[in-house]
């Protein structure tokens, strides 16, 4: 089961959005609804931001969305704030051996 | 307050045997199963394996199965990740994070809390 492909960076000025795509294939991101996605800043554990696809935790700023269009699903961040800049991973259920898969993250820089 | 809390760091010698903890706390430690993820200097997440909150049941990746151990006492609330012979490619963060899926679920999921992390390095 190969990783979910990111983009390696992505940056963006103050109060911008932006977008982190998250490719799978059929047998992760496009079969479930099982995607997640987590901020980690530099030495920090990470944290849970979306979870089944579109869903935000209890805590969780509402300029964070997530969506899925079939096997690529994307997070965004709108009205950027430089406490955001950090590493967003996503992750999907795949239901093979390797049961859940990450992508290889994407740093995001506030310019 | 729902949390995972790890075991220190740990400085070990290649041939040496380790085991790590993860300590629930703050919920019901045998209502939700734990995973545990690997973080290589610099590198990206990786999943390791599962293991029921009872370590009755435990699913490895294929990437990692056959070079850790994952077991879980539910008497204790705590997770263990285990190594009997480490190498030097086994330096890296360790995460351990609840699993939590919708009621109602059986499978899939997504990762909330996670632990502070422990950082094993493995040098001669």
């Amino acid at each position: 089961q190969s990783a979910l492909t990111q983009p390696a960076s992505v940056s963006g000025s103050p109060g911008q959005s932006i977008t982190i795509s998250c490719t799978g294939t059929s047998s992760d991101v496009g079969g479930y609804n099982y995607v997640s996605w987590y901020q980690q800043h530099p030495g920090k554990a990470p944290k849970l931001m979306i979870y089944e696809v579109s869903n935000r935790p209890s805590g969780v700023s509402n300029r964070f969305s997530g969506s899925k269009s079939g096997s690529t699903a994307s997070l965004t961040i709108s009205g950027l704030q430089a406490e955001d800049e950090a590493d967003y991973y996503c992750s999907s259920y795949t239901g093979s051996s390797t049961l859940w898969v990450f992508g290889g993250g994407t740093k995001l820089t506030v310019l | 307050e729902v949390q995972l809390v790890q075991s220190g760091a740990e400085v070990k010698k290649p041939g040496e045997s380790l085991k790590i903890s993860c300590k629930g706390s703050g919920y019901s430690f045998t209502s939700y199963w734990i995973v545990w993820v690997r973080q290589m200097p610099g590198k990206g997440l990786e999943w390791m394996g599962i293991t029921h909150p009872g370590g009755s049941d435990i699913r490895y990746s294929p990437s990692f199965q056959g070079q850790v151990t994952i077991s879980a006492d539910k008497s204790s609330s705590t997770a263990y990740l285990q190594w009997s012979s480490l190498k030097a490619s086994d330096t890296a963060m360790y995460y351990c994070a609840r699993r939590v899926i919708p009621v109602g679920g059986t499978f899939g999921g997504w990762f909330d809390p996670w632990g502070q992390g422990t950082l094993v390095t493995v040098s001669s």
